[in-house]
């Protein structure tokens, strides 16, 4: 059974950065493309963009696109998603998936809480 | 952007009723539409892909419709794990974008 597992939450400075991960276990990761969404408290689902590891080719949603940077490691199985210049705009919860055959979105990590406070 | 608009936001239902959820896309989207599935402790689960397939392992009171800009997820015969809340999305065309979901709750 494929299973994501994320880092743990994470509590920021505004203006930092921080890097969160994503290991794909049961499966390797090359099998998929692997997305990042973000929730906001109380809020809905909001796609971040996603990587190809097989070739490192990356999409963004063009309000992430200097704001996120994905990239993956084969050798480890795991994705990464970065996030810069952290705002209070950034607090939320961050999920990484994987994109299967049937174009949807099959397995997810259970999320990973970035709250940006001074 | 294809924006997608879920109603009702919230939904009061009772154990055993038959429920429906719409989504509608701002443009066509060629029935690339799937259900999603969250429950209060955040956890995500895929339903349905491709406007009315069901994934592997769900139950088959979960259905899915629609063509065009109109789909909705019918839930035949309420169950106490059902209430949740439910998202669409949209993947005929980049960035993806989901609804902004449905909670089921217990009448």
């Amino acid at each position: 059974e494929v299973q994501l597992q994320q880092s743990g939450a994470e509590l920021v400075r505004p203006g930092t950065s921080v890097k969160l991960s994503c290991k794909v276990s049961g499966d390797t990761i090359t099998a998929y493309y692997m997305h990042f969404v973000k929730q906001r408290p109380g809020q809905g689902l909001e796609w971040i963009g996603r990587i190809d590891p097989e070739d490192d080719s990356t999409k963004y949603a063009e309000k992430f696109k200097n704001k996120a940077t994905l990239t993956a490691d084969t050798s480890s199985n795991t994705a990464y998603l970065k996030l810069s210049s952290l705002t209070s705009e950034d607090t939320a919860t961050y999920f990484c998936t994987t994109e299967g055959n049937n174009y949807a979105f099959d397995y997810w990590g259970q999320g990973v809480m970035v709250t940006v406070s001074s | 952007d294809i924006q997608m608009t879920q109603t009702p936001s919230s939904m009061p239902a009772s154990l055993g009723e038959r429920v429906t959820i719409s989504c509608r896309a701002s443009q066509g989207i060629s029935n690339y539409l799937n259900w999603y599935q969250q429950k209060p402790d955040g956890t995500i689960k895929p339903l349905i892909y491709y406007t009315s397939n069901l994934q592997s392992g769900v139950p088959s009171r979960f259905s899915g419709s629609g063509s065009g800009t109109d789909y909705s997820l019918t839930i035949s015969s309420l169950e106490p794990e059902d209430f949740a809340m439910y998202y669409c999305q949209q993947y005929d065309s980049s960035p993806w974008t989901f609804g902004g979901g449905t909670k089921l709750e217990l009448k």
